[in-house]
């Protein structure tokens, strides 16, 4: 079975523009997860949905972030603008109900 | 809030050797989970612990959990080299939704 499969795996790109990290997850699977990790802060849940629906964004940052999932094989993640301190990993993961998360390999993101 | 705590944050120890990782959690918990991350991949699920007294072995690792005092433990026999890795705890939201918080990692390096 294919993994959690994100997309780009490294971004570069200057401080103002507009960022799209996409995720697609394991087939079947109905919640899905957005994470930042950075040195700093560690490993932060942004947002998870369930059924295409978003159950808790409080960990979105600021308004500069969004995401959304508009059918069940396919999420984006959105910074707009973007900033320095914006730089970092993001991972999306996918389960069923209690089940462990499965993670995808991440994008680097850096920002300039 | 609930909060996970992990101890050591860096560990450092020699093949052969046993060693205990730590994680404290601040409020009741229907679920632990021990993921592991390579530098610079994904998280790995290792272990869920679902009940007081749940013991998990796989390998050279075992994981505990005691509920009554919010901790659980990853228990580490005879250390081999390719056990170097960051290994993280996360534990569910009260209520038993999915959302997850993890603890800030023990990175592991086993020095032959």
């Amino acid at each position: 079975d294919a993994g959690v499969i994100q997309s780009p795996r490294h971004e570069v790109t200057e401080m103002g523009q507009e960022v799209t990290l996409r995720c697609k997850p394991i087939s079947g699977h109905d919640y899905l997860f957005w994470y930042r990790q950075t040195m700093m802060r560690g490993l932060e849940l942004l947002i998870y949905f369930n059924n295409n629906v978003p159950i808790d964004d409080s960990g979105m940052p600021e308004d500069r972030f969004s995401a959304k999932m508009p059918n069940a094989s396919f999420s984006t993640l959105k910074i707009q603008p973007s900033e320095p301190r914006d730089s970092a990993v993001y991972f999306c993961a996918s389960s069923l109900v209690y089940q462990p998360q499965h993670f995808g390999d991440g994008t680097r993101l850096s920002i300039l | 809030e609930l909060k996970v705590e992990q101890n050591p944050l860096f560990l450092s120890m020699q093949e052969g050797k046993n060693y205990t990782i730590y994680c404290n959690y601040s409020t009741t918990s229907d679920r632990l989970y021990w993921y592991r991350q390579d530098p610079g991949k994904s998280l790995e699920s290792l272990f869920v612990l679902l009940s007081n007294g749940a013991v998990k072995q796989e390998g050279r690792l075992m994981a505990s959990l005691d509920t009554k005092a919010r901790l659980s433990t990853l228990h580490i026999t005879a250390a081999v080299h390719d056990l170097s890795a960051t290994y993280f705890c996360a534990v569910d939201s009260p209520g038993g939704n999915e959302k997850l918080t993890f603890g800030t990692g023990t990175r592991l390096t086993i020095i032959p």
